[in-house]
């Protein structure tokens, strides 16, 4: 039962390409999230929106920026895509109500960028 | 701002031995409380979670209470096994349109 899909589980780009990375849920989520995981970082969040057309920018927003146009769609652009952006994505939905609080993850995007 | 603190690691445990991970927090207001779980090359699953004091979320063995007397949402285990081997964080989540904030994680690596 996959709740929150990423659009692919490794991605190799040029440096200077325009890069999307897709995240779809299918929980009727209000939130969605995108991190960025590096060894001896941790969890670092990019952007998140709390509704359709919304965004705030995260703790790394620079470099990357985000659409969401539908409620179930989070896309992640990086606009001319560097080595150093070279990471492991992770993609995130959550909901917060009364009696339903959750928050799932995709499978992750390894991107590598040379 | 929210914060979230765990232990620092790694950890390496033979099988069968009891797990603590440590995990306190500083929020705002009330949050829910949250462990996930990332196997190499994987993304994070959730384990368990806890949204109010005194909840205890449980799931595979693993146990965590919310503890809002000493902020406080710990991950226990009473006999690990290899397959537990992993990374694990501990994240906290307040208000509706809040973010998810987590701490550094933690890697398990438990040896047969």
């Amino acid at each position: 039962d996959v709740k929150v899909t990423q659009s692919s589980r490794y991605l190799v780009k040029r440096t200077g390409e325009k890069v999307f990375l897709e995240c779809v849920q299918d929980m009727d989520h209000e939130n969605m999230f995108w991190y960025r995981q590096d060894p001896g970082l941790g969890l670092r969040l990019i952007y998140f929106s709390y509704d359709v057309k919304m965004k705030e920018k995260g703790d790394i927003p620079e470099g990357y920026s985000v659409s969401r146009e539908k409620k179930e769609r989070f896309s992640l652009i990086l606009e001319s895509a560097s080595t150093n952006q070279t990471s492991m994505y992770l993609c995130a939905s959550s909901a917060l109500s009364q009696g339903n609080t959750e928050a799932f993850f995709g499978q992750g995007t390894r991107l590598t960028v040379v | 701002g929210d914060s979230v603190t765990q232990m620092e690691g790694p950890v390496t445990l033979s099988e069968e031995a009891f797990l603590t991970i440590n995990c306190t927090y500083t929020a705002t207001g009330y949050p829910s409380l949250f462990w996930y779980v990332q196997y190499p090359g994987e993304g994070l699953q959730l384990l368990l979670k806890a949204t109010k004091a005194d909840d205890k979320g449980s799931n595979k063995g693993f146990e965590a209470t919310y503890r809002k007397e000493t902020t406080s949402f710990h991950l226990e285990k009473g006999s690990v096994q290899v397959s537990d081997s992993a990374v694990y964080f501990c994240a906290l989540l307040t208000g509706a349109n809040s973010k998810l904030t987590f701490g550094k994680g933690i890697t398990l690596s438990v040896r047969p």
